[in-house]
């Protein structure tokens, strides 16, 4: 069975620091691997995701993540933090190789220090 | 094109009670999904619509029900509600099949409260 667990629910940086939240899954198969921004009473945003083929994904505001998967790992990463950042995010991997029936972390709210 | 919308934002029901929440799928997608999310929890996956059939279903009593209309709009049904049934409900909708797409779109979600 698919699962995924992010590490630390909160994360505190300073604005201008790196940004690194941490996921890691489990799955039998190939993943498909997302990651999703929600802010304060808000849905979920699309921030980047993996499906197949470079490893290395590039998604909005900046952020990208690697799928690693020796380590069964795709954290999320941003060079520079900005205030705008602040928000909860999630990590979720899909259980139908389409896309589809997502299981999602239990997030990780990031803080941004002046 | 419009995104995904649901109604009502908010809600107050009584234990016991019925209620049934809508989602508007994005234009041109024909899968739906629900999901909850307690508060401070990550989304849970209630179910999927394809094509006004379920194709998937998390772990979650018969008393959580769903539908799809021929124009991909979407119910979801809870009777007999508990304190535990609080929770923001998103719908997200992507298109499945032929042109399929792997990115689902969340709505802005229905906040429901039990008392």
């Amino acid at each position: 069975a698919q699962s995924v667990t992010q590490l630390g629910s909160h994360v505190s940086v300073s604005e201008g620091a790196l940004v690194l939240l941490r996921c890691n899954y489990s799955s039998s198969v190939p993943p498909y691997l997302f990651w999703y921004v929600q802010y304060p009473n808000q849905g979920l945003q699309l921030l980047l995701k993996y499906t197949t083929g470079a490893t290395l994904v590039k998604g909005i505001n900046g952020f990208e993540a690697e799928f690693k998967k020796s380590e069964t790992s795709f954290h999320l990463t941003k060079p520079s933090a900005h205030m705008s950042d602040a928000a909860e995010y999630f990590c979720a991997v899909s259980t139908d190789n389409q896309g589809g029936k997502l299981i999602f972390g239990q997030g990780t709210e990031l803080s941004v220090k002046p | 094109e419009t995104g995904v919308t649901q109604s009502p934002t908010h809600l107050i029901k009584t234990r016991g009670q019925q209620v049934t929440l809508r989602c508007s799928s994005q234009s041109g997608h024909n899968t739906v999904s629900w999901y909850q999310q307690a508060l401070g929890q990550g989304p849970q996956f209630i179910f999927q619509y394809y094509r006004e059939e379920e194709n998937g279903r998390g772990n979650f009593p018969p008393r959580f029900s769903g539908l799809q209309f021929p124009n991909y709009s979407s119910e979801l049904n809870v009777n007999a509600l508990e304190l535990d049934d609080s929770a923001l409900y998103l719908c997200a909708s992507r298109q499945a099949g032929p042109r399929a797409s792997d990115t689902q779109y969340f709505g802005p979600g229905t906040r429901l409260t039990v008392l």
